[in-house]
């Protein structure tokens, strides 16, 4: 079966500092992966999805970005974070394929101080 | 444009009585819709989808939705609640075409009352 590991889990970083949130897929081969941000606790926003190693497509602006090195990892990433850049950051996957679900990570929270 | 629009932000029904989390669309063409649970501090969970076929789609703890084309609907629904069920709920849609990504619903959450 397919599984989806994110990390860390929660993160306090000072602003300006660098950022790194990883995340691999296992059990399954080429999938589409995704980078969300989650804000207040509600609406989630796409930041970057991926359809193969080094595509990365951008859905919006931002401070953040994002690459994939190998097949099923998936790695968010800032040279300089900013306090809006806090939230909880959601890895996904999913098949090729609109009709295919897209299959959740646990989150990470961020928090920029 | 694709959109999704959950009208209630918050929904409360007693433990055991039947409920609903209403949730309707826009998008060109077929499409594919999805329903979401998350507890506090976790992901999404996949609940249950509608591609094609039968409106009546049931999914995962006895939830079941029901797509209506005419109506642009696809209502999430369990016929006992438990409390356990307490969470935020996300309806979501994916273009049949051209899209790699799920439009989400601002979600509604419920709270099952013992």
């Amino acid at each position: 079966s397919q599984t989806i590991h994110q990390w860390p889990a929660t993160l306090v970083q000072p602003v300006g500092s660098p950022l790194s949130l990883e995340c691999t897929v296992e059990g399954t081969s080429n999938p589409n992966l995704y980078w969300y941000r989650q804000a207040a606790g509600r609406g989630l926003q796409l930041l970057f999805y991926s359809v193969g190693i080094g595509q990365i497509s951008s859905e919006v602006p931002q401070n953040l970005s994002a690459s994939r090195p190998q097949d099923r990892q998936f790695i968010l990433s800032s040279k300089k974070l900013l306090l809006s850049d806090s939230g909880f950051y959601l890895c996904a996957w999913s098949v090729h394929g609109s009709g295919n679900t897209i299959y959740f990570g646990e989150g990470s929270w961020l928090t920029v101080v | 444009a694709q959109s999704v629009a959950q009208p209630e932000d918050q929904v409360n029904v007693a433990e055991g009585n039947p409920l609903t989390v209403k949730c309707t669309y826009s998008v060109s063409g077929n499409p594919y819709l999805f329903w979401y649970v998350q507890y506090p501090n976790r992901g999404l969970q996949f609940l249950l989808k509608y591609i094609t076929g039968d409106n009546l789609v049931k999914g995962s703890y006895g939830f079941e939705a029901e797509f209506n084309k005419s109506q642009t609907s696809f209502h999430l629904k369990k016929p006992s609640a438990l409390v356990s069920d307490s969470a935020l709920y996300f309806c979501a849609v994916r273009p049949p075409t051209g899209a790699n990504n799920l439009f989400f619903g601002t979600g509604t959450r419920l709270t099952v009352i013992p």
